[in-house]
């Protein structure tokens, strides 16, 4: 009965590699996001889908392409992988933005990527 | 956007004594004040959450006071114990399709 599930759960790769994390949501909310938690613990948003569209894209390089098939699925590709974005992913979902509890955040258990 | 600060950055404390986190905030919009835990590798998750109509709420041994006017608001635990360690996020915010900013964290040690 997970609610928010991730795959995979960790990702060894080189520099100049081009990765894909997968996130899925059975809650039934209408939101959804990646985070990106650093070395230091900071959680930082990158994206927000509400009911597959692109809502939210904050300063993230264009390597970066969130992609949203349904509500109930955000996936997250990067491109050309650099050291720099070694880190933990998280992917989390919401109820519905703008709703009474559309602000509690759902998370998945995170996708530790370790770039080589 | 909004400033979100957390103090202290990192707290111990022994087991049975309390702990107070404070969450700073810039945006006079915010009206949802929620709080995470982290515990060591794994995800972040909501213990305690409360609105500006609100002034304190209680759950057991934790609690969440708000101060709209000054813009804080804190995480009380008593009575700490050794599963309290972790990582504690707040996470203001303002509603609508705002994004959602998290603090910068505060690492909470309890010593048995």
């Amino acid at each position: 009965d997970t609610a928010v599930s991730q795959t995979p759960k960790y990702l060894v790769t080189q520099m100049g590699n081009d990765k894909s994390i997968k996130c899925e949501q059975n809650l039934g909310h209408d939101t959804m996001y990646w985070y990106k938690q650093d070395s230091k613990k900071f959680l930082k948003i990158m994206f927000s889908y509400n009911n597959k569209e692109l809502i939210i894209n904050e300063t993230v390089p264009n390597r970066f392409s969130p992609k949203s098939p349904d509500k109930a699925h955000l996936n997250l590709h990067i491109n050309s992988l650099e050291l720099g974005d070694s880190a933990v992913y998280f992917c989390a979902s919401s109820p519905l933005a703008g709703g009474p509890s559309g602000e509690t955040q759902y998370f998945g258990p995170g996708t530790r990527l370790l770039v080589l | 956007g909004e400033n979100v600060e957390q103090h202290p950055s990192t707290l111990s404390v022994q087991e049975g004594d309390s702990a107070v986190i404070k969450c700073t905030y810039s945006d006079s919009a915010s009206n949802y004040f929620p709080w995470y835990k982290q515990e060591l590798g794994k995800r972040p998750q909501l213990i305690i959450d409360i609105r500006s109509n609100v002034g304190e709420k209680k759950d057991q041994r934790i609690a969440v006071t708000l101060n709209k006017t000054a813009k804080h608001f804190s995480l009380h635990i008593t009575e700490t114990q050794p599963e309290d360690s972790a990582v504690y996020f707040c996470a203001p915010f303002s509603g609508g399709y705002q994004k959602v900013t998290f603090g910068t964290g505060t690492k909470l040690q309890v010593i048995p």
